[in-house]
């Protein structure tokens, strides 16, 4: 089954200390992102990856980091979280970024910094 | 900027139709989208239309878009309970990395 898989879910952590959200994609894409999705504001890319090793900052970059070792993960680290990140991220892929490829999403991961 | 605009809320009854709006801003989009968010779960491709089509249909979800006015919309008939979702419009001009979303339509249906 095709799917982009994110861990954790749920996260609660303190401010600071260092984390990552994993994602995996299992259908070959080229192209993966991250975003963030919050209360009137929507969805904003975070970072996305054209192909392995090639990354770029989207809209909020700010705060996040990324890596693109293999073409199926794409973790997003957060080196010192803070309270403003406290958000929903979705990770997501698509076969290249043709706009008429689909774009799949996680199932997303709760996180809360306190 | 560019900017893809929703109302936030819509309630119908089950059985109806229910017709979600999207206004946007970039005339040179390509690409326009209709991305489904269930609760807890992420957003899924619903349809999409190409700038140069007017109307998209498929099984139960028509996409109509008027191009002069900027206007897109998605109409559900005969909606279900399993249709209560946010539903996201999208744009696009040239590639996925600079699409534009709106804030998102939460759909209530009645039984």
């Amino acid at each position: 089954e095709a799917q982009v898989t994110q861990n954790p879910r749920y996260l609660i952590t303190v401010t600071g200390k260092k984390l990552t959200v994993t994602c995996s994609q299992n259908m070959n894409h080229e192209y993966m992102s991250w975003y963030r999705q919050d209360p009137g504001l929507g969805l904003r890319q975070i970072y996305y990856s054209m192909n392995v090793e090639v990354t770029d900052k989207g809209d909020v970059p700010e705060g996040y980091k990324v890596s693109r070792k293999e073409k199926r993960n794409f973790p997003l680290i957060l080196e010192s979280p803070s309270p403003n990140q406290t958000s929903l991220y979705f990770c997501a892929s698509s076969m290249t970024d043709n706009p008429g490829n689909t774009i799949y999403f996680g199932e997303g991961s709760w996180l809360t910094v306190v | 900027g560019e900017d893809v605009e929703q109302s936030l809320f819509l309630s119908v009854r089950e059985g109806d139709s229910s017709v979600i709006n999207c206004t946007y801003t970039d005339s040179s989009s390509t690409y326009l989208y209709w991305y489904k968010q269930e609760p807890g779960a992420g957003l899924q491709l619903l349809t999409y239309i190409f700038s140069n089509m007017d109307m998209k249909q498929d099984q139960r979800l028509t996409v109509l878009l008027n191009k002069k006015d900027k206007h897109l919309s998605l109409r559900i008939a005969d909606t279900q309970t399993g249709d209560s979702a946010i539903y996201f419009c999208a744009e696009g001009t040239g590639n996925n990395r600079k699409l534009i979303w709106g804030l998102g339509t939460s759909l209530a249906v009645n039984p």
